[in-house]
Parts: C-alpha cells; structure tokens; sequence
C-alpha cells in the first residue's frame, strides 16, 4: 500500500532459524523504519535508516539485523537469537530528514511470523 | 526519555456516539501526527498537525493540536462500525528528528 510491498504476508519457522523479512519501496523515499507490533500493543522500533548505506538501531534491535545497500530496499533479518520472534513486522519509510511535514511514515502491509 | 502517551488504552461506543482520544507528549512536538490502523491492517497516516492550537477536520473526525504542542486531541462526531480500529498519535523524536514516537493507542470498538 502506498508504494510499499512486504513480502511474504504470513511466515512460519521452526525455532532456531534466520529468516530474511523483504520491504521495497517505489516511492523514492530517503528514509525506512522496522517496526514490530504484538497482539493488542503497540509500535516498537527495531532498525531506521535515513541514507543508503547507514542505518541506526532502534528501542528492540536485538536479534535482529538490516542493510540498506540500495535506496529502495530495507530487509529485515531476524535472527536465532531473537527470544520471541513471534510478531507483526512493519515496514514504513518516509521523505526523510528533519524537515517538517517529511516524516510522515507510510506503512506497508505487514508479514505476520510466526516461529514454530 | 521522550514520551507519548494516550488515553484511553480502550473505548467502546454506541454507534452513533462521539468519541474522543487524547495524546500528550513529555515534550514539545514540532508536529504532531495521527494514524488509524483496522483490525488486521496496517497504520494509515490521517493527518498532521504544526501550528500551535491549530484544528483541522476531515469529515466527522475532529483533529486538535494544543497551544503548548505537548498535546493533542481526535475526536470523532457519529461514530460509525467503519470507525473500528485502533487510532496512533506520533510525534517527532525530539533531538535527531530522524524518528517519530508513536503513542500506544485508542482502540475503538463500535457496537451496531
């Protein structure tokens, strides 16, 4: 939705194994967000990044990893290490920088992992 | 740390009822940003806010920004089932501005 794809909508994993979660962007957008929501709470930030090539963690990076080598590209990697990978993950970028009326996020649709 | 907070956690209401949920922040906000996410969905950006006291309408929805930008109001006029979801206010992260700090939200429920 508003020219941000997530990929795959729903993944299931055995406990113990990576998983790579996808989030592209077609909006030309400098900066991307990870976010993570559990049942009935709300948004945590894992990873941001406002530049290709740079990125900073969020309030819950642990466990998890990013990169951005291309503008329109910001995968998520949860990690073995990650205790309760159980979650809704959201993506979102934004026009960027701190300009006011840029940081609006737009969201994409979401991938629901479950870890079995 | 920055803060922002949001009461109530939850609110149900008589279809046709109004409602309102209110967002106050431990600092002073640039701008203020409203989100609605539908059970199942993604949070959808509303609308945002920049001037001190300033309000703005879309529709039946009632958005208010506070003289001292630390608070903010949404108020929706003959709620509808279409009104169901959970309601986000954000606001930006007050030294980097390369964040913004969402509120934990209002989940509305409307009974037909």
């Amino acid at each position: 939705d508003g020219g941000i794809t997530q990929s795959p909508k729903y993944l299931f994993r055995k406990e113990g194994q990576n998983v790579t979660l996808s989030c592209e962007q077609n909006l030309n957008h400098d900066a991307m967000y990870w976010y993570r929501q559990d049942p009935g709470q709300g948004l945590r930030l894992i990873y941001y990044s406002q530049i290709v090539n740079d990125f900073q963690k969020g309030d819950i990076a642990e466990g998890y990893s990013v990169s951005r080598e291309k503008k329109e590209s910001f995968p998520l990697t949860v990690t073995s290490a990650q205790k309760n990978p159980t979650a809704f993950y959201l993506c979102a970028s934004s026009p960027g920088l701190a300009v006011v009326g840029t940081d609006t996020q737009y969201f994409g649709p979401g991938t629901r992992l479950t870890v079995l | 740390g920055q803060q922002v907070m949001q009461i109530p956690q939850y609110q149900h209401v008589q279809e046709g009822e109004d409602f309102t949920t209110y967002c106050n922040s431990s600092t002073t906000l640039s701008n203020i940003q409203w989100y609605k996410q539908r059970p199942g969905g993604h949070p959808v950006f509303l609308i945002q806010l920049v001037k001190s006291g300033e309000v703005k309408k879309q529709k039946r929805l009632t958005f208010q920004f506070g003289e001292a930008k630390k608070n903010s109001s949404l108020h929706i006029t003959a709620t509808q089932t279409t009104d169901v979801g959970t309601y986000f206010c954000a606001g930006p992260e007050e030294t980097s501005y390369d964040k913004v700090i969402f509120g934990p939200g209002t989940s509305l429920s409307v009974i037909p």
